[in-house]
């Protein structure tokens, strides 16, 4: 049962280059999100979706963008990579029509950019 | 942009001491409140959701209170063992579809 997947779970970038981020599930959950984890700033939301074609910014969408082709994938985009982008970055999903139901997570893709 | 808050940052207690933490949050619009704990190197995993005023939950020695009157639930740990040691996390739902998430309590239980 994998659940939540993200790939990679490490990468280097250097300023200027550009990665996706991938976060794959298997539970067929409509909604998907992805945050971010800076030290003392707990999660922060990026991006999230609530299924496949739809989605919207969160809290600090600047630099990245996403898409919702299918029900299992959302991928995560950086463009031109910043240093402030460095960062722990988690992909989560939850079931159903409604947001009282608990989040599921991947295991995160630690990101450094040089 | 809400704000959601948590304290203590951290906390250490002996094995076998009780321990609580708060989360606090906006009561406007509050849909849920969901608890999960976070273990040093792995992904944070759900403990509790809590949607109507003076919910409780409890499993095994852990358990939540919600009053979202006033705006906050507390987590509370019965005899605390050192596998207890763990970041937990609070975040609040409203009806925008998002998860605003506090910045945790870190936990260390000393054997």
């Amino acid at each position: 049962n994998a659940g939540v997947t993200q790939t990679p779970k490490f990468r280097i970038l250097k300023i200027g280059q550009s990665m996706t981020l991938q976060c794959t599930q298997d539970m067929n959950h409509n909604y998907m999100y992805w945050y971010r984890q800076d030290p003392g700033m707990g999660l922060k939301l990026i991006y999230y979706s609530v299924g496949a074609g739809i989605t919207d910014k969160g809290e600090v969408p600047n630099g990245y963008n996403v898409s919702r082709s299918t029900t299992e994938d959302f991928p995560l985009r950086l463009e031109l990579a910043a240093p402030s982008q460095t960062s722990v970055y988690f992909c989560a999903s939850s079931p159903g029509q409604n947001i009282n139901q608990p989040q599921h997570f991947g295991d995160g893709t630690r990101l450094s950019i040089l | 942009i809400l704000n959601v808050e948590q304290s203590p940052q951290s906390l250490h207690v002996q094995e076998g001491d009780s321990t609580n933490f708060t989360c606090s949050f906006p009561s406007s619009n509050f849909y849920a409140l969901h608890w999960y704990r976070w273990e040093t190197a792995k992904s944070p995993e759900a403990l509790f959701v809590m949607t109507l005023n003076g919910d409780e939950k409890k499993k095994g020695r852990i358990s939540a209170t919600l009053n979202t009157k006033e705006g906050y639930s507390y987590l509370y740990i019965k005899g605390s063992q050192p596998e207890d040691s763990a970041t937990y996390l609070c975040a609040m739902t409203n009806t925008g579809n998002q998860f605003y998430f506090g910045t945790g309590t870190s936990l260390t239980v000393i054997p």
